[in-house]
């Protein structure tokens, strides 16, 4: 596994349920990122982690969103009470945190479908 | 005003010929650049990276940038349909805690 995985790949959820989308950077990167990307639009940034810090919550769209990184690895973003705008791809990104965070290049994975009905 | 700004295109451009894709940013405080591909239906990929004024080459990609009118370009020399794709611009804020991605410019090579 040399690249960045996310999972699940699809989720189709109903309005109003909780949802928790994976991502596995790549191994030994220190930092990772979460973004949203609605169909057609760029990249939205949502939270940045170094470590198992967070220094900068404030891309997250809602007190909906929130998210975790344990062990300086897996992360997992959650999205409580979802509604139909939160419709989008999800993408992880891992970088190798030498640079210092996002002035690093980033390797992104493929993405978390999220159709929220 | 949108902090990273890029052209939406679509931007046509024949086969062989340069493409200039262009990029403004609002943080004059910012450090690192970065111009991503992204082909339909896939992840992006880092492109180019540029951290100081003036031209970084890297085969038939040259990023540009000027910190003072906040300006930040990628020219694709030598245009190949395969070069058809999105390109998204970031930019680093200043506090280098954030990352903010332009909305992307679609460019199509026609033969």
């Amino acid at each position: 596994g040399a690249g960045v995985s996310q999972s699940p790949s699809n989720k189709v959820t109903e309005k109003g349920k909780d949802v928790e989308l994976r991502c596995d950077p790549i191994s030994g990167h220190t930092a990772l990122y979460w973004y949203r990307q609605s169909l057609g639009q760029g990249l939205e940034f949502l939270i940045y982690f170094q470590g198992n810090s967070a220094p900068d919550k404030s891309g997250l769209p809602s007190d909906r969103f929130s998210a975790e990184r344990t062990g300086g690895s897996v992360s997992t973003l959650t999205i409580q009470r979802t509604q139909q705008e939160d419709s989008a791809v999800y993408l992880c990104a891992s970088s190798s945190g030498l640079a210092g965070g996002p002035a690093d290049t980033q390797y992104f994975g493929p993405g978390t479908r999220l159709t929220v009905l | 005003q949108k902090e990273v700004e890029q052209n939406s295109g679509p931007l046509s451009v024949p086969e062989g010929a340069i493409a200039s894709l262009n990029c403004t940013y609002s943080d004059r405080g910012s450090q690192s650049f970065f111009w991503y591909r992204q082909y339909s239906g896939k992840s992006p990929e880092l492109i180019m990276s540029i951290y100081s004024n003036g031209d970084k080459e890297d085969g038939r990609f040259t990023a540009q940038l000027n910190k003072a009118s906040q300006y930040v370009s990628l020219l694709i020399r030598d245009s190949q349909p395969s070069d058809s794709a999105t390109y998204l611009c970031a930019v680093t804020y200043s506090s280098a805690s954030k990352i903010i991605f332009g909305s992307g410019t679609r460019l199509s090579i026609r033969p």
